[in-house]
């Protein structure tokens, strides 16, 4: 079982739409979480932190489910900016690993 | 102001001809990490630096060396580029807290073997 395991997608989804994405991770250890950002040929950006309380930023809300090993991610009323692939990460010590990523695509 | 600065952007080389790339951080965050990552992978981490110790992947291969001489620069030499180490190679920059750990990426180092 990989470490971190997306779906990598690609997502087809219309501008305003509302989108989900998921992620589990196979080390029950881990400490902390995280969905980061990456556009085309650039570096991968932090986007939130992920709290087993659930927080939310804007049009991002992201969710733990430690007892599952579950990562979401639902982005609400989808921009074209938001088009990129979106990387679930994992945290233990001070090891960080990455998932595949999920790639977006939002349609005008 | 870029934090985490990586040289070259892009380097072409020969099969076999060593490659350095170079990182630096103005962070002073503790703990630096090399990343590979090809196209549409995830970033896979080939080793990390905790201030000074090294902490090298289980199947990251001897090519692929690093080098971290203070708290601000890390290096990563490729001995012998194979044309399956064109990838881009990403530096990080962590504080290590274990809640927390956030990562800081800079621009990557695109490499190219002929």
């Amino acid at each position: 079982r990989k470490e971190v395991e997306q779906d990598p997608g690609p997502f087809n989804v219309p501008e305003g739409a509302t989108v989900a994405f998921n992620c589990t991770y196979s080390n029950s250890a881990s400490q902390s979480f995280f969905w980061y950002r990456q556009d085309c040929r650039k570096e991968p950006k932090l986007l939130m932190s992920v709290y087993s309380s659930g927080n939310e930023d804007g049009r991002f809300t992201a969710q733990l489910n430690r007892a599952s090993q579950y990562i979401s991610l639902l982005i609400r009323d989808s921009k074209l900016s938001d088009s990129a692939t979106y990387l679930c990460v994992v945290n233990k010590d001070d090891k960080i690993i990455f998932g595949k990523g999920t790639r977006l695509h939002i349609l005008p | 102001d870029a934090m985490v600065i990586q040289n070259p952007r892009y380097q072409v080389t020969q099969f076999g001809k060593p490659v350095t790339l170079s990182c630096s951080q103005t962070l002073n965050h503790n703990v630096m990490y090399w990343y590979q990552q090809k196209s549409s992978q995830a970033p896979k981490l080939l080793f990390h630096y905790y201030d000074k110790d090294f902490n090298n992947e289980a199947d990251t291969p001897d090519n692929f060396q690093s080098r971290r001489p203070n708290t601000s620069f890390c290096f990563l030499d490729i001995r012998s580029p194979g044309l399956g180490d064109a990838a881009m190679y990403l530096c990080a920059t962590g504080t290590g807290l274990i809640l927390g750990n956030v990562l800081t990426f800079g621009a990557g180092s695109r490499l190219t073997v002929l």
